[in-house]
């Protein structure tokens, strides 16, 4: 079944870098862009960019510009989201999340997710 | 950046009840929007896209209308499992802003 399996929990301080990990399975890595969200503790959602794997393009929210990189590794179906400088502000939920394709077309929605990877930045 | 405002950003409903939910854009974006709901602790689920078309294996109840800068999310008669947070999602230029969410709960 197609699923996204993410790293798991970070606690970094502020200043640090952190890198999660997304693992794709089920379909064909290539073919759908990915995107990339975050949820603050009790806060709403926030997407941060999106790549697309086949050749591994990427548009980053303007906010992250300069702090986040996002990479692709096409032999292990994985995806990676490097945010860099963190401070205590970036303590959330990270999510990848599959672009939704439809006849051949992008940018319908996020139609699987992973289970999400808790950053906790404290000093 | 397109902006998104919802409204209400919560509501209190009982099981049977029709709730309708909307969501307006900045500027227009066809009908470049998604719908999700989330429940805590849980990724969120994407119920609608296209502003209208219902994702697959979701329930007839929700259902979905609007284009330009006006949006409803609509469900029908509200069930014990719909009590959740609902968003909505414009993908229609980055960066794919999400409104800021809309409560429902029980009464």
């Amino acid at each position: 079944q197609v699923q996204l399996v993410q790293s798991g929990a970070e606690v970094k301080k502020p200043g640090a870098s952190v890198k999660v990990s997304c693992k794709a399975s089920g379909y064909t890595f290539t073919t759908y862009y990915m995107h990339w969200v975050r949820q603050a503790p009790g806060q709403g959602l926030e997407w941060m960019g999106i790549i697309k794997p086949s050749g591994g393009s990427t548009s980053y929210a303007q906010k992250f510009q300069g702090r986040v990189t996002m990479t692709r590794d096409t032999s292990t179906n994985t995806v990676y989201l490097e945010l860099s400088s963190l401070r205590s502000e970036d303590t959330a939920v990270y999510y990848c999340a599959r672009d939704l394709l439809i006849g051949g077309n992008y940018y319908y929605g996020m139609d699987v997710w992973g289970q999400g990877t808790t950053v906790t930045v404290s000093s | 950046d397109i902006q998104l405002t919802q409204s209400p950003s919560f509501l209190s409903a009982s099981v049977g009840d029709r709730v309708t939910i909307t969501c307006r854009a900045s500027q227009g974006i066809s009908s470049y929007l998604a719908w999700y709901q989330q429940k805590p602790g849980k990724a969120p689920k994407l119920l609608i896209y296209a502003a209208s078309t219902l994702q697959s294996g979701v329930p007839s109840r929700f259902s979905g209308s609007g284009s330009g800068t006006e949006f409803t999310l609509t469900i029908s008669s509200l069930q014990p499992e719909d009590f959740a947070t609902y968003y909505c999602q414009q993908l229609k230029s980055y960066p794919f802003t999400f409104g800021p969410g809309t409560k429902v709960d029980i009464k």
